[in-house]
């Protein structure tokens, strides 16, 4: 069965700490893996993966994705409190083609 | 077990028909919601409700109606089925309405397809 496994669940760090965020996954006809931010409305687009080793960046958030290990990791530097969020992981593959989501990762930055 | 699920996985179908996509959660959750995928993988909410009561009605053609007769489904109608219409629909829930404390739980998607 395909699933997509995030971890920690949650984490509470303050501000400016550095935190790294897990997705591991086992998926069937794997295309790509996606990074979303969840806070008061839909989800937000972070990231997309789809090649091993090429680290992405976008300001203080930078993923990279393991395509041997199976796995991907969201940094995040200097964290503010408006990182506050629920962070998603989703794998496009399977035999529907589709995005199967992780459980998410809740980042609490207290100042 | 499943959480969330949504039927049809696959719907395939001419312009100007009508159909349906139904969505169920055993979670216990008072909120659901109907997002579209774009082609740039951005997820659009369309609809959300709320104990059976619609909260969020985004931008989207009347030709969609939300449809939830308990809190544990959400369905979703679409009538006269346009080209533009193709792309996977995400149904998702949570205990409650949005916000960092309330963890979104997807379907699997089904992926349209209008000829």
């Amino acid at each position: 069965e395909d699933k997509v496994v995030q971890s920690p669940l949650s984490l509470v760090v303050h501000e400016g700490d550095t935190v790294t965020l897990n997705c591991s996954y086992e998926v069937t006809n794997f295309r790509s893996l996606l990074w979303y931010k969840q806070e008061k409305k839909a989800p937000t687009f972070l990231f997309m993966l789809t090649s091993s080793g090429i680290e992405k960046k976008s300001g203080r958030l930078s993923s990279i994705l393991d395509k041997k290990e199976l796995f991907s990791i969201l940094n995040i530097t200097a964290t503010q409190t408006g990182d506050s969020a629920i962070y998603l992981c989703a794998v496009e593959g399977g035999s529907q083609g589709n995005l199967i989501f992780g459980k998410g990762t809740k980042l609490s930055v207290k100042p | 077990d499943t959480a969330v699920s949504q039927t049809p996985k696959y719907l395939v179908t001419q312009m100007g028909n009508d159909k349906s996509i139904k969505c169920e959660q055993n979670l216990g959750h008072d909120t659901m919601y109907w997002y579209k995928q774009d082609s740039k993988k951005f997820l659009k909410i369309m609809f959300s409700y709320n104990n059976k009561e619609l909260i969020i009605n985004e931008t989207v053609p009347n030709r969609f109606s939300p449809k939830s007769p308990d809190k544990a489904h959400l369905n979703l109608h679409i009538n006269s089925l346009e080209l533009g219409d193709s792309a996977v629909y995400f149904c998702a829930s949570s205990q409650e309405r949005w916000g960092t404390n309330n963890e979104q739980f997807f379907g699997p998607g089904t992926r349209l397809t209008v000829l």
